[in-house]
């Protein structure tokens, strides 16, 4: 069975430029979150998606990043204007949410994203 | 404030030594889910264990055990006999199932240092 997948694997941009990063979540998993991991550090929380409700996009630290999730399939997030902080690891998690029981996240190997 | 806490930012063991890693939670729910999770050098994040508040029984898995207690709102992870494979960071997470939303909490880590 697949797990998540995220891609690319690498990611090195320019300062300024834009970059859109993917995550496939494993089919029939409702929910899904991106985190940030900056070198050394803990998770940081995103933004989370949940089935058709509206995401919680409370852990996105500026406007210049968005995400995006059709249905219940692949998300996408965006960061523009690429600053040398956005630099960092960024990991797609998914789980099963069912009637409420909040099962164990599952983690993709992570977009290690550069800014030069 | 931090839900979760790990005091343990490093630890050094020699291979053979039990070592224990701690976390400690934060929560007004009465229905809440506590995770682990190890980050091996390769740096994918793998799914150890999840736990529901109501569920206080420890737990042993191998060389891995799990203590869970709610009066002293711990969940603390022991490795028995430890191996140079364990050398990994460890996340401890809480999810509250009663707040809005399904956010995972994600403590700092405990990097782990298995020395042969």
């Amino acid at each position: 069975g697949a797990g998540v997948s995220q891609s690319p694997s690498n990611k090195v941009t320019e300062k300024g430029k834009d970059v859109e990063l993917r995550c496939d979540p494993i089919s029939g998993h409702t929910a899904l979150y991106w985190y940030r991991q900056r070198l050394g550090q803990g998770l940081e929380f995103l933004i989370y998606f949940q089935g058709n409700s509206a995401p919680d996009k409370s852990g996105l630290p500026s406007d210049r990043f968005s995400a995006e999730r059709t249905g219940e399939s692949v998300s996408t997030l965006t960061i523009q204007r690429t600053q040398q902080e956005d630099s960092a690891v960024y990991l797609c998690a998914s789980s099963l949410i069912v009637a409420s029981l909040t099962y164990e996240q599952y983690f993709g190997p992570g977009t290690r994203l550069t800014v030069t | 404030a931090q839900k979760v806490t790990q005091a343990q930012t490093e630890i050094s063991v020699v291979e053979k030594e039990d070592v224990t890693l701690d976390c400690v939670y934060e929560t007004r729910d009465t229905t809440y889910y506590l995770f682990w999770y190890k980050q091996p050098p390769s740096g994918e994040l793998v799914f150890l264990i999840r736990r529901n508040s109501f569920d206080e029984q420890n737990e042993i898995s191998g060389r891995y055990s799990w203590n869970f207690q709610k009066s002293t709102s711990s969940f603390n992870f022991t490795i028995t006999a430890s191996q140079v494979v364990d050398s990994a960071v460890y996340f401890c997470a809480l999810s509250e199932a009663e707040s809005p939303g399904n956010q995972f909490y994600f403590g700092t880590g405990t990097s782990l240092t298995v020395i042969p």
